[in-house]
């Protein structure tokens, strides 16, 4: 089982449309999580930290929910702009910054 | 800005050539790391390192081995490159040894072994 999973895609939506990706994680002791953005052919950069409150930025919701161990990501109002690989990264252990990804969801907005 | 660097965006070397790819970040992060990306199988960890002159080995550590003289330089070391080790290299850096830091990343190396 991979430590951290996410479904592929891609996701074909339409501008302003809601979307919502989920991603699982099997280290329960994991400690810190983010979604990063890959743009194509660029490298991956941080979108958001995930807080165990929940947190928002814009557009963009994540949510933890530890207790299943899975992380969300909401888009709302959707971009041509947003359309990327969006990757799950999750901290597996309680010191060090070691970042675990997924294999990545990718976004297509359509106009 | 942080800055991460990497010395090729393309390289194409024959196999059991020994490679070497180079990564220098500008912010004095103590991490670094190496990844390989492929299609299918998203980012895996080949080494990192937490300081000068130590390195863990990461998820697919086989056929590489890593350098890091310096704070600001990591390099990634193909002893013979394989046909299997065509990928896209990409290194990175984040500051301490807490968690919840932001890793930076360059702008990636296109490798293909012939």
């Amino acid at each position: 089982r991979k430590e951290v999973e996410q479904d592929p895609g891609p996701f074909n939506v339409p501008e302003g449309a809601t979307v919502a990706f989920n991603c699982t994680y099997s280290n329960s002791a994991s400690q810190s999580f983010f979604w990063y953005r890959q743009d194509c052919r660029k490298e991956p950069k941080l979108l958001m930290s995930v807080y165990s409150s929940g947190n928002e930025d814009g557009r963009f919701t994540a949510q933890l929910n530890r207790a299943s161990q899975y992380i969300s990501l909401l888009i709302r109002d959707s971009k041509l702009s947003d359309s990327a690989t969006y990757l799950c990264v999750v901290n597996p252990f309680n010191a060090g910054n070691m970042l675990t990804f997924g294999g990545g969801t990718r976004l297509m907005v359509k106009p | 800005d942080v800055k991460v660097t990497q010395s090729s965006r393309y390289l194409v070397k024959r196999t059991g050539e020994k490679v070497f790819l180079e990564c220098v970040q500008d912010m004095d992060h103590e991490n670094m790391f190496w990844y390989r990306q492929d299609p299918g199988l998203g980012l895996r960890l080949i080494y990192f390192s937490y300081d000068v002159k130590m390195k863990e080995k990461g998820d697919i550590p086989e056929g590489y081995s890593v350098s890091r003289e310096k704070k600001e330089r990591f390099s990634l070391i193909l002893e013979s490159a394989s046909t299997n080790q065509t990928s896209m290299y990409l290194c990175a850096s984040s500051l301490g040894h807490s968690t919840g830091t932001e890793a930076f990343f360059g702008q990636g190396t296109r490798l293909t072994v012939v």
